[in-house]
């Protein structure tokens, strides 16, 4: 199975400043007929299921705030919030989709 | 707007079936460009996929489960189930249900279940 490796495990960050989450493959997630990495982003708040973010590791799934923005590619992602905001405190997760079976990373918890 | 509404017993002993309904609303199983997945996420742990019924009615599953899992389809009742047997405290978790728009393979999650929390103890 692919492995998904986050960093840091947790993060505090001010208001209105900018966080900044890692993640990295075991093996590479660029599929290059189609020059599309196979990642994906999450957020999840206690008590809820996990809310889609970002696909195609940087494409923004529709009505996700344009404060959240993907980058990187091959084995090394990002997910950027440019400007905290209070809402934005949850855990954070990637998902490789490039192959079977699909995994996640353990987690990025995100402070104030 | 699609829903995905869970049922299924919080409680379940040691050796005995797991078994969790999803409900979808604003979209049908049957229908082209989604498959239909289930997911666990242990406390405090990280979201491990359990497998996935196809529109056709045909099921892939992570093969760390593989031999305890069956996932089926109503189309009826545009629903799709999970079974999970054998079940030991490792596998007490929450339990998502979800969609998988197809773009691919294997493919993100769009739209989440309210997830069950199940417990597996005697």
């Amino acid at each position: 199975d692919t492995v998904m490796t986050q960093s840091p495990a947790s993060l505090a960050v001010s208001l209105g400043e900018r966080a900044t989450i890692n993640c990295q493959s075991s093996q590479s997630l660029l599929y290059t007929s189609n020059n599309k990495n196979y990642l994906a982003w999450y957020q999840q708040k206690p008590g809820q299921p996990p809310k889609l973010l970002i696909y195609w590791a940087s494409t923004r799934e529709s009505g996700v705030p344009d404060r959240f923005s993907g980058s990187g590619s091959g084995t090394d992602f990002t997910l950027t919030i440019s400007s905290l905001q209070a809402e934005d405190v949850a855990i954070y997760y990637c998902q490789q989709y490039y192959s079977s079976p699909v995994t996640f990373g353990q987690g990025t918890r995100l402070e104030t | 707007q699609v829903q995905l509404q869970q049922s299924g017993p919080g409680l379940v002993k040691p050796s005995q079936t797991l078994s969790l309904t999803c409900s979808v609303s604003g979209g049908s199983i049957s229908g082209g460009g989604y498959y239909w997945s289930w997911i666990r996420q242990p406390a405090g742990r990280g979201l491990e996929w359990i497998g996935r019924l196809y529109t056709s009615g045909y099921t892939k599953y992570n093969p760390s489960l593989k031999s305890r899992v069956t996932i089926s389809g109503d189309t009826s009742k545009n629903q799709f189930s999970l079974m999970l047997t054998s079940v030991t405290a490792a596998d007490t978790a929450v339990y998502f249900c979800a969609r998988e728009p197809v773009a691919g393979t294997d493919n993100w999650f769009d739209s989440w279940g309210q997830g069950t929390p199940v417990i597996v103890s005697s």
